[in-house]
């Protein structure tokens, strides 16, 4: 099995609301990303957190807050977001057991729209 | 940061027809990654590499990682309308931390 989860499918969102995204997997890795995608654009990397620790933030605005409750489950805290960060957002898992090798297995992605 | 050169970027095509994408980089890439992508939906990846000159099948897919390990090739033989799609190839360089993704190869199949 190889499924990463993602929900919701689609969020729609106010300036001012807070709302999160959820990502799950049960394939035992221990590496979890999250990415942001805009349209006709491969992904970009937001996030990395390797043995439920945060290893890489892209610079990320503070507004994106990632969270890793355990080694299956990684939220990202959306707060005060702008039009701009609408896109489709992407979880994926890898093993975690070494750079340069680990095969990411990417969720469905929840589509965001900011108004 | 570190860019992939992926062609060609759209390619629209009859079904049956075969089909060659590839990827080009700069520096060496210790790991070749390929996915497909369909519209909403997140990347699904079709066939891994890892080892320079390696040849890998999924189905009608053959990719290979080229000897310089500085580039990779996706073949789809005998296309049909459920290959549409984004195909992105991916990899890890030296550094390794970070996986870096072409721009994509936007592919459409007439019946």
């Amino acid at each position: 099995d190889t499924e990463v989860t993602q929900t919701p499918k689609h969020l729609v969102m106010g300036m001012t609301n807070k709302k999160s995204l959820k990502c799950e997997q049960h394939m035992g890795h221990r590496a979890m990303y999250w990415y942001k995608q805009k349209a006709k654009k491969p992904p970009e990397l937001m996030f990395v957190y390797s043995y439920e620790k945060l290893s890489i933030n892209e610079s990320v605005p503070s507004r994106f807050s990632p969270e890793c409750p355990n080694s299956s489950l990684l939220n990202l805290h959306l707060h005060a977001l702008q039009p701009e960060d609408s896109a489709l957002y992407l979880c994926a898992s890898s093993l975690g057991q070494g750079w340069g090798t680990d095969t990411q297995y990417f969720g469905p992605g929840t589509r965001l729209t900011v108004l | 940061g570190q860019q992939l050169n992926q062609s060609p970027q759209s390619m629209f095509i009859q079904e049956g027809e075969d089909v060659s994408m590839n990827c080009t980089s700069s520096s060496i890439f210790n790991t070749w990654l390929w996915y497909k992508q369909d519209p909403g939906e997140g990347p699904v990846l079709l066939i891994a590499l890892y080892k320079a000159g390696e040849l890998t099948s999924n189905g009608r897919l053959t990719a290979q990682f080229g000897i310089t390990r500085k580039d990779s090739f996706l073949n789809i033989s005998a296309s049909i309308p459920s290959d549409v799609g984004i195909y992105f190839c991916a990899g890890y360089n030296n550094a390794g931390n970070m996986l870096t993704f072409g721009g994509g190869t936007r592919l459409m199949v007439k019946p």
